[in-house]
């Protein structure tokens, strides 16, 4: 899997947009960018992935630049729930191989 | 999204002892991974959990210390053996479907004294 480079922290202040970057230089052609939060004291949570072409579900909307190279969760109106720890991966789809390679992530503080 | 089932949620363990943490998901789940989350750190897998066979395990994990069966297509164990300090983590059981697709149990927190 190719290696992923979050910033470490980040703010926001709540019911604004939250968004947060993730550099992905290495990434392959059959390789999608995953985003997943964590919450303290939960297991991984889902929250949306892509290839090329930019996403969008209920809970974000995911940015890739045309290189692919990097690539943006937009979290449109952040709440003080959201605040968690955000992992992008890239990895291989569709296959059964589905392990993933976890960096550090970024920790999203949303503030009153 | 499917349903993964750990448990026990939390443990508090003697050094030397063991720990077997249980997973159970729900149909759609055809691969199961086991990772840890050591204080403050992101995750690391440990090993896939094969059906019917031994585990693959990760550079720095071995079956004598961190054994794993998978008897059925949604059950798996791992279990923590000769526990010391270092092994006070947060071990998490996942489950990807035949999209690729990953999906994590709540989590098992062992705390070993």
């Amino acid at each position: 899997d190719a290696k992923t480079t979050q910033p470490p922290s980040m703010d926001c202040a709540e019911g604004r947009a939250a968004n947060l970057p993730c550099n992905h230089s290495t990434i392959s052609g059959n390789e999608y960018v995953y985003w997943y939060r964590q919450i303290h004291s939960q297991g991984p949570q889902y929250i949306i992935h892509g290839l090329k072409n930019n996403e969008t579900n209920e809970m974000a909307s995911l940015i890739i630049t045309e290189d692919r190279k990097s690539s943006t969760l937009i979290l449109p109106h952040a709440t003080l729930r959201d605040t968690a720890v955000y992992y992008c991966i890239v990895r291989v789809a569709n296959t059964n191989a589905g392990k993933s390679t976890f960096g550090d992530g970024t920790t999203l503080t949303v503030k009153p | 999204s499917a349903v993964i089932s750990q448990k026990p949620s939390r443990d508090i363990c003697q050094r030397g002892t063991s720990l077997t943490i249980q997973c159970q998901v729900d149909s759609q789940v055809t691969m199961m991974f086991w990772y840890r989350q050591q204080p403050g750190q992101s995750l690391t897998l440990i090993a896939t959990a094969n059906q019917g066979s031994e585990a693959t395990y990760e550079s720095g994990f071995v079956i004598d210390k961190f054994p794993i069966s998978r008897p059925n297509l949604t059950f798996s164990t791992l279990t923590v053996s000769n526990l010391s300090p270092e092994d006070s983590s947060i071990y998490l059981c996942s489950g990807g479907d035949s999209t690729g697709e990953l999906f994590f149990g709540e989590g098992s927190r062992l705390t070993v004294l």
